[in-house]
């Protein structure tokens, strides 16, 4: 089993679609979580931090359970611009260091 | 916020050559940078942790011997690959965290193509 899985799409979805991206995670010491974003031929960039409580930022809201050990991001009112691949990241403790572990990333396309 | 500045963006270099990929925090010191490595149409596979002052580790798979890292400032690692072969090309990116900003992602440097031709 990968450490992070993520479908990884397309989704392709109409401008103003509300859309949803679920992540799994393997590692149960795991303690922080993230949601960051590549688009084409580019580096990822951070999207957002993912918190216990949940969280939102403007359009977009993470939600953690860790009972289930999944994270999710989900992104109202679809832009053109929210077309990229979107990359469920963990850090995790291991071998006396953390490390970000990425999953495979799911690839949204927003159609006009 | 925090910047990750790599360089080269790309480099085009014949088989059997070196290649050195720098990173740097520019804003603030990173005792700890990654260097990952993604082909396309894949994800980002850690490749390496580079520790400041001491030796890097290394993932299950990556040859320590090929991919040399030095970590020789707080502000700066470099990852040479030695004798690149074409299936090296791929695109590489460094990463780091800020030390007094534990709860925040880390940043990413712009990447690295590298095509051994």
């Amino acid at each position: 089993r990968k450490e992070v899985e993520q479908d990884p799409g397309p989704f392709n979805v109409p401008e103003g679609a509300t859309v949803a991206f679920n992540c799994t995670y393997s590692n149960s010491a795991s303690q922080s979580f993230f949601w960051y974003r590549q688009d084409c031929r580019k580096e990822p960039k951070l999207l957002m931090s993912v918190y216990s409580s949940g969280n939102e930022d403007g359009r977009f809201t993470a939600q953690l359970n860790r009972a289930s050990q999944y994270i999710s991001l989900l992104i109202r009112d679809s832009k053109l611009s929210d077309s990229a691949t979107y990359l469920c990241v963990v850090d995790a403790y291991t071998s006396g260091t953390y490390k970000y572990i990425f999953g495979t990333g799911t690839r949204l396309k927003v159609l006009a | 916020g925090a910047v990750v500045s790599q360089h080269p963006s790309w480099v085009i270099c014949k088989s059997g050559t070196s290649v050195k990929i720098e990173c740097r925090s520019l804003d603030f010191q990173a005792t700890t940078m990654f260097w990952y490595r993604q082909f396309p149409k894949q994800s980002l596979m850690l490749m390496a942790t580079s520790n400041e002052g001491s030796k890097a580790t290394y993932e299950q798979g990556v040859e320590k011997d090929k991919f040399l890292i030095n970590h020789a400032s707080l502000t700066l690692s470099t990852l040479t690959v030695t004798s690149a072969h074409p299936e090296d090309s791929s695109f590489y990116i460094c990463s780091a965290r800020d030390r007094g900003e534990a709860n925040y992602g880390y940043t990413f440097g712009s990447g690295t193509r590298l095509t051994v031709v």
